[in-house]
């Protein structure tokens, strides 16, 4: 059983660039997270997508969008890249679980892609 | 911003157990309480969840308060491979982690 899987795994930038970000979530799951995470910090939340929509959303300005197929793979987009952008971006997949009025989910953690942008 | 509070670092020596605190004051009744742990150039890996019990697992045990404001990690018998960076986090859609504590093992 495959894990989270993510493309690729190391990536070079110019400022201004656009960079698209892969993920395949653990088999079974239906839920895909996005964070960054900036050297010697934590992760950041990005996003969160389910059935093919924008769940939730961290504090990121509109630079930074996503996608979700049918097949609960997702895509991170970031346009207009900036220096502070350069970073670890990490995708956690998850099967959605609300319990009450919260949710217990666990999410598995790709090896993420690292973004640098020069 | 991290909804909990760790200790920026702990030492441990290898075999001993470890008790790594969070503090989450601000958690509502219904989140889940989640530990993972984050090993060098490496994605963030699940520890151990609970709610309101007690929990145990193969990698550890977790020792939720009462009035489940804090919360304890322990790591039974540290060995080298658990020197780690270990974040306490909670929440539904948007898990917000902080810096975590660093776990060093000294053999």
């Amino acid at each position: 059983d495959a894990g989270v899987t993510q493309s690729p795994t190391h990536l070079i930038k110019t400022r201004g660039q656009q960079v698209t970000l892969r993920c395949s979530p653990k088999s079974g799951h239906d839920t895909v997270s996005w964070y960054q995470q900036a050297l010697g910090q934590g992760p950041q939340f990005i996003f969160q997508y389910y059935e093919e929509e924008e769940r939730q959303r961290g504090n990121f300005p509109d630079r930074f969008s996503g996608h979700q197929f049918p097949n609960y793979s997702s895509e991170l987009n970031v346009n207009a890249l900036l220096l502070g952008d350069s970073a670890l971006y990490l995708c956690a997949s998850s099967l959605l679980v609300v319990l009450g009025g919260g949710a217990g989910e666990t999410q598995y953690f790709g090896p993420g892609t690292r973004l640098l942008v020069l | 911003d991290a909804k909990t509070t760790q200790p920026n670092s702990m030492e441990s020596n290898e075999e001993e157990p470890v008790h790594l605190p969070c503090n989450h004051s601000t958690i509502s009744g219904t989140d889940y309480i989640h530990w993972y742990r984050q090993l060098p150039s490496q994605g963030p890996e699940y520890v151990i969840h609970g709610l309101t019990s007690n929990v145990n697992n193969r990698m550890a045990s977790l020792a939720i308060a009462e009035d489940r404001k804090s919360s304890t990690l322990i790591l039974h018998r540290a060995t080298l491979r658990d020197a780690a960076v270990y974040y306490c986090i909670y929440g539904n859609n948007d898990m917000r982690f902080g810096a975590g504590t660093r776990l060093t093992v000294k053999p």
